[in-house]
């Protein structure tokens, strides 16, 4: 089965901080998202990547930014965190570039930024 | 107006009975459907795809709607472990919107 790790379960920072969310896939995927996961507000998409060195922004893609250096991996960044992107974030990857059919979901981060 | 709408509920059921619910969309140019299940601080997974026609998968049915732009998933004999959030998803084209989910807690 697909294996999508997230660097860490939780996590706590600062406000001002500089944050680095690690994603890495093993089924050799092309596409991979992040995802932010909010109570009554569902999974917003924030970035996301269907090929190496390529991104594209989501729906709320401020105050962050990504990297996708190898296939396999897709580095979430927090240039500077505020206290409201205190979430839990969600990585995922899928095989199918068009119709994105079945997304496998990182177990997630839960960042908490003071 | 939200893409992809949702009743949150909880819908506390016992076991052995039948649940449904719905989920709305907006954009009539959607062109897929899901259901995922999340349980309880996890992640969410696929549960089902939804076809135009109707699609059964053991207990779960799922049903699409274009003309009304909802889609809605029932459970048949309810058990203890389908207790989750199950989250509705709408494709066009490349994205993917999620509802904000509807808790299912079914008890003994």
């Amino acid at each position: 089965d697909v294996k999508v790790t997230q660097s860490s379960r939780y996590l706590v920072k600062r406000t001002g901080e500089k944050v680095f969310l690690e994603c890495v896939q093993d089924m050799d995927h092309e596409n991979m998202f992040w995802y932010r996961q909010d109570p009554g507000l569902g999974l917003r998409l924030i970035y996301f990547s269907y090929d190496v060195k390529m991104k594209e922004k989501g729906d709320i893609p401020e105050g962050y930014s990504v990297s996708r250096e190898k296939k396999e991996r897709f580095s979430l960044i927090l240039e500077s965190a505020s206290t409201n992107q205190t979430s839990m974030y969600l990585c995922a990857s899928s095989l199918y570039r068009v119709s994105n059919e079945k997304l496998f979901f990182g177990s997630g981060t839960q960042l908490s930024v003071l | 107006r939200k893409e992809v709408e949702q009743d949150p509920g909880p819908f506390n059921v016992p076991e052995g009975a039948t649940v449904a619910f719905n989920c709305t969309y907006s954009n009539s140019a959607s062109q897929s459907f899901f259901w995922y299940r999340q349980d309880c601080r996890k992640e969410p997974k696929l549960l089902m795809s939804v076809y135009s026609s109707g699609n059964e998968d053991g207990r779960f049915t799922a049903q699409l709607n274009r003309a009304s732009q909802y889609i809605s998933l029932l459970i048949r004999d309810s058990k203890l472990s389908d207790s989750a959030t199950y989250l509705c998803v709408v494709n066009w084209g490349y994205k993917l919107s999620f509802g904000a989910g509807t808790t299912v807690t079914v008890r003994a």
